[in-house]
């Protein structure tokens, strides 16, 4: 069945350093990518989105780029601060057209100032 | 509008006993969805409504675990018999549509279930 990998956390970064947390899948068809987000004591929030292969997904500085080559949807952003802190999933919704979901396990960033 | 509003926000239950939980969706969403975060298992997809469709209850993990969704709008997910292992946080989101463009799923701050 579909599955989501990304890389484990937690990651801790120093402010203005560049961040990517990667992200590879395993689907049949053209499934849709997502980068989603949760702040602390906050609920889960869209970062950045993709629907087909090349498209990349932008927001806050933050951007994805959907590689079928590579099956991957790493998240990067150039300087990142101490707002940036969060924990991130990475996200599919299969071609199957069933509604749902599929998430990884989730990666936590720290960014000390 | 106001965002997927669920409850309770917190709820503590001795193992054995029932729960209810819910979830309001943004009005004018059509499909709604129920996930469970928890630590061993990350997110996990439960069950989806969309519209008048039957509801997709291939995540539901036992027997134990149900959802019905009235008039289109306001979710309840029913734990019965509780067990420990049900501790999670119970995620509600909702979207205009389940596929196309403009489908985005806007969740909910989450119901922490605790099992005693």
């Amino acid at each position: 069945g579909d599955s989501v990998t990304q890389m484990e956390g937690p990651v801790t970064l120093s402010e203005e350093a560049f961040l990517t947390i990667n992200c590879t899948y395993t689907a049949t068809g053209y499934p849709s990518l997502f980068w989603y987000v949760q702040y602390p004591g906050e609920g889960l929030q869209l970062l950045l989105k993709a629907t087909k292969a090349d498209d990349k997904g932008s927001n806050k500085g933050f951007e994805a780029t959907y590689r079928k080559e590579t099956t991957s949807f790493h998240l990067e952003k150039g300087s990142v601060q101490v707002s940036d802190s969060a924990v991130y999933f990475c996200a599919l919704h299969g071609s199957s057209n069933t509604g749902k979901l599929i998430f990884g396990q989730g990666t936590t960033l720290q960014v000390k100032p | 509008g106001a965002g997927v509003s669920q409850s309770p926000s917190n709820k503590v239950t001795e193992k054995g006993k029932d729960v209810e939980l819910r979830c309001d969706p943004i009005s004018g969403h059509t499909a709604l969805y129920w996930y469970r975060q928890s630590l061993g298992q990350g997110l996990e997809f439960l069950i989806y409504f969309q519209g008048n469709s039957a509801p997709d209850k291939s995540g539901l993990p036992s027997d134990r675990f149900s959802a019905e969704r009235t008039g289109g709008s306001v979710s309840t997910l029913t734990i019965q018999r509780t067990q420990q292992e049900d501790s999670a946080v119970y995620l509600c989101a909702s979207s205009l549509a389940v596929s196309g463009s403009i489908y985005e799923q806007f969740f909910g701050p989450g119901t922490r279930l605790t099992v005693l």
